[in-house]
């Protein structure tokens, strides 16, 4: 079993929808859950982190842990044509002297105009 | 300049050639560390160097050198490649402790 599970898609929805993208994980030792996205010939920025259970809100992004289901999810509202872009999910432990992030294999979402 | 450097953006070489990926960081970081993007695969991780020692080498082909001379600056040796290592290398940096990395925009690599 991967230690962190994410559907590839690709994702189409219209502009102004609202998108959920979802990981799961196994490894019960991950204490910090990230979003990162990742433009086409870019390198991945990190969107959101978050460290317990439950919501985060950043303007138009939704992040939200449940560690008891070990499964993590981010939510874009109004979605723009400019959020369109592969997002990674993330999680990371502490590794001897650095924290060691695990990523996903990134879902691939595009938003129509 | 700002945030994480990468050059070359491409490089195209041969199996026998020998060349070097460079990353640098001007965010004061002082861990730094190579990851490997292939299509429809995870990143992997490849070498961490925190504090300016390597604390993993995640089973890379000694083919891949990393060289960490100061905690802004990454290199990554290669030599005698194969067709099956073209990707995407990517270098990102952070705090040693800390779990939000940041990237640089990638070198693609295309082994011919």
């Amino acid at each position: 079993q991967k230690e962190v599970e994410q559907d590839p898609g690709p994702l189409s929805v219209p502009e102004g929808a609202i998108v959920s993208l979802n990981c799961t994980y196994s490894n019960s030792a991950f204490q910090y859950f990230m979003w990162y996205r990742q433009y086409s010939r870019k390198g991945p920025e990190l969107l959101m982190y978050t460290y317990s259970s439950g919501n985060k809100e950043d303007g138009r992004f939704t992040a939200q842990v449940d560690k008891s289901s070990k499964y993590i999810s981010l939510f874009i509202r109004d979605s723009q044509p400019s959020d369109s872009a592969t997002y990674l999910c993330a999680m990371s432990a502490n590794s001897g002297g650095y924290q060691k992030v695990t990523f996903g294999i990134g879902t691939k979402l595009q938003v129509i105009p | 300049e700002t945030g994480v450097t990468q050059t070359p953006r491409h490089l195209v070489m041969g199996m026998t050639n020998k060349k070097s990926l460079k990353c640098e960081q001007h965010l004061g970081h002082n861990a730094m560390y190579w990851y490997k993007q292939s299509a429809k695969k995870p990143l992997e991780l490849m070498f961490v160097y925190s504090l300016e020692e390597r604390v993993e080498n995640n089973s890379v082909p000694s083919r891949f050198s990393p060289e960490c001379p100061n905690s802004s600056h990454l290199f990554l040796h290669l030599h005698t490649l194969q067709p099956e290592d073209s990707a995407l290398y990517l270098c990102a940096s952070s705090q040693s402790r800390g779990h939000g990395y940041t990237f640089g925009s990638g070198t693609r690599l295309t082994v011919v």
